[in-house]
């Protein structure tokens, strides 16, 4: 069966500092990776999405991920994160072929100004 | 001009009480989507719509039942309500098979 798993429950950073976010996936088949983003009081949306081509992705906002097939990893990365990154990160994935996306736990990223 | 709207945004209501939730989308979508999303923000997949027809129904108590009149609308009734459905419910759609999601604004069911 699908499933996601997010590392980090909870991540707290400085300003400026680096961020990067675990996302691990189980599926046997090709996937559509995606990271969603969910600022406080607000509706979930795309940061960054992977289909094919280039493993390494950039989203809005500076951040990046890369994935790694063999890993069946899709981790999330900024090198230098603001107050205004504070949200919640969720990963999703999608088998190529089916219906349905898998959403992770997600992570909670607090930034102190 | 928000592409998927919810409403309401908040309810509160008895337990027993029967309650609906309303969707739309004015981005063309052939595909929408009903997530809740529990108090430690876990997201899960309830239903899916291509087209009007059903296309997931996930392990969700029958009290819950979707419906969609039109490609653009999916409405979500639930009977009887219990405590544990207290959560948020997100409405989403899809145009194409890479499924792109766009999400509306929630609605902050509690149950009382």
């Amino acid at each position: 069966a699908q499933s996601v798993s997010q590392h980090n429950h909870h991540v707290i950073l400085s300003e400026a500092a680096s961020l990067e976010l675990g996302c691990n996936y189980s599926y046997g088949g090709t996937v559509n990776l995606f990271w969603y983003v969910q600022y406080p009081g607000q509706h979930l949306q795309l940061l960054l999405k992977y289909f094919s081509g280039d493993p390494l992705v950039k989203g809005i906002k500076g951040f990046e991920a890369e994935f790694i097939k063999s890993k069946f990893s899709f981790n999330l990365r900024k090198p230098s994160v603001q107050w205004s990154d504070t949200a919640e990160y969720f990963c999703a994935v999608k088998g190529t072929g089916g219906f349905k996306t898998i959403f992770g736990a997600g992570t909670r990223l607090f930034v102190k100004a | 001009d928000t592409a998927v709207s919810q409403t309401p945004k908040y309810l509160v209501t008895q337990m027993g009480n029967d309650k609906s939730i309303k969707c739309e989308q004015n981005l063309g979508h052939d595909t929408m989507y009903w997530y809740k999303q529990d108090s430690k923000k876990f997201l899960k997949i309830m239903f899916s719509y291509n087209n009007k027809e059903l296309i997931i129904n996930e392990t969700v108590p029958n009290r819950f039942s979707p419906k969609s009149p039109d490609k653009a609308h999916l409405n979500l009734h639930i009977n009887s309500l219990e405590l544990g459905d207290s959560a948020v419910y997100f409405c989403a759609s899809s145009q194409d098979s890479k499924n792109i999601q766009y999400f509306g604004a929630g609605t902050r069911l509690s149950v009382l």
